[in-house]
């Protein structure tokens, strides 16, 4: 099994400032990775996929690069909407399809 | 627009059996590969199983393998998961979640359903 590790577990951020979170593979995933974002008593919702494209729909703030084992997550300047708990999770190595433990960004 | 809609949660005593359904709308069912993933109360996201569209293909977490099963409908673009010998480490919201393609990601999620193992 492929074990994603989030960091860090949780991140505090003033609004307006970058957000950077990482995510690693214990073996290669290559770019089969998707971050989603996730909001209390929300269902997550997609961001990105194969690494680095992101979903219909969101904001040019949200970047993702990496590849193989290690990838990120930018959110170039938080708004109050991005406070959230954001996955990542890989589909290369499945099953099972298995996700971070999550990292929560919280207002600082 | 792409609706997914869980239902048949509820509480159910360690040991019991419990069928969630998840109805689909605003896409091709027939030709989705569908997943559940679940999430524990204040933990993570885990994958509990995929199905293909033709239903051929199959797949569980061996934390629910010969326990649940999943199946879907596609005369009535529903999918379900039917969960037996249920225990407290079940307890989660499930969710039911589009996937692009197969064997990728899930691009739509349902708002999910609440299971609640206690006795």
């Amino acid at each position: 099994e492929t074990v994603m590790t989030q960091s860090p577990a949780t991140l505090s951020v003033f609004p307006g400032e970058r957000a950077t979170l990482s995510c690693r593979a214990s073996q290669t995933v290559r770019s089969d990775l998707a971050w989603y974002q996730q909001k209390p008593g929300q269902a997550p919702r997609l961001l990105i996929y194969d690494a680095s494209t992101r979903a219909t729909g969101i904001p040019a703030r949200f970047s993702a690069s990496g590849s193989g084992t290690e990838f990120t997550l930018t959110i170039s300047s938080l708004q109050s909407e991005d406070f959230a708990v954001y996955h990542c999770q890989q589909y290369n190595n499945w099953p099972p399809k298995t996700f971070g433990q999550g990292t929560k960004v919280e207002i600082k | 627009e792409v609706q997914l809609v869980e239902s048949g949660g509820g509480l159910v005593k360690p040991g019991g059996s419990l069928r969630l359904s998840c109805a689909a709308s605003g896409f091709t069912f027939s030709s989705s590969s569908m997943n559940w993933v679940r999430q524990a109360p204040g933990k993570g996201l885990e994958w509990v199983s995929s199905i293909s569209g033709s239903s051929r293909y199959i797949y569980y977490a061996d934390s629910v393998k010969g326990r649940f099963t999943i199946s879907r409908d596609n005369a009535k673009n529903s999918l379900f998961l039917q969960m037996n010998r249920l225990g407290a480490e079940d307890t989660a919201v499930y969710y039911c979640g589009k996937e692009i393609g197969t064997g990728s990601y899930v691009d739509f999620w349902g708002q999910g359903t609440l299971v609640t193992v206690s006795s």
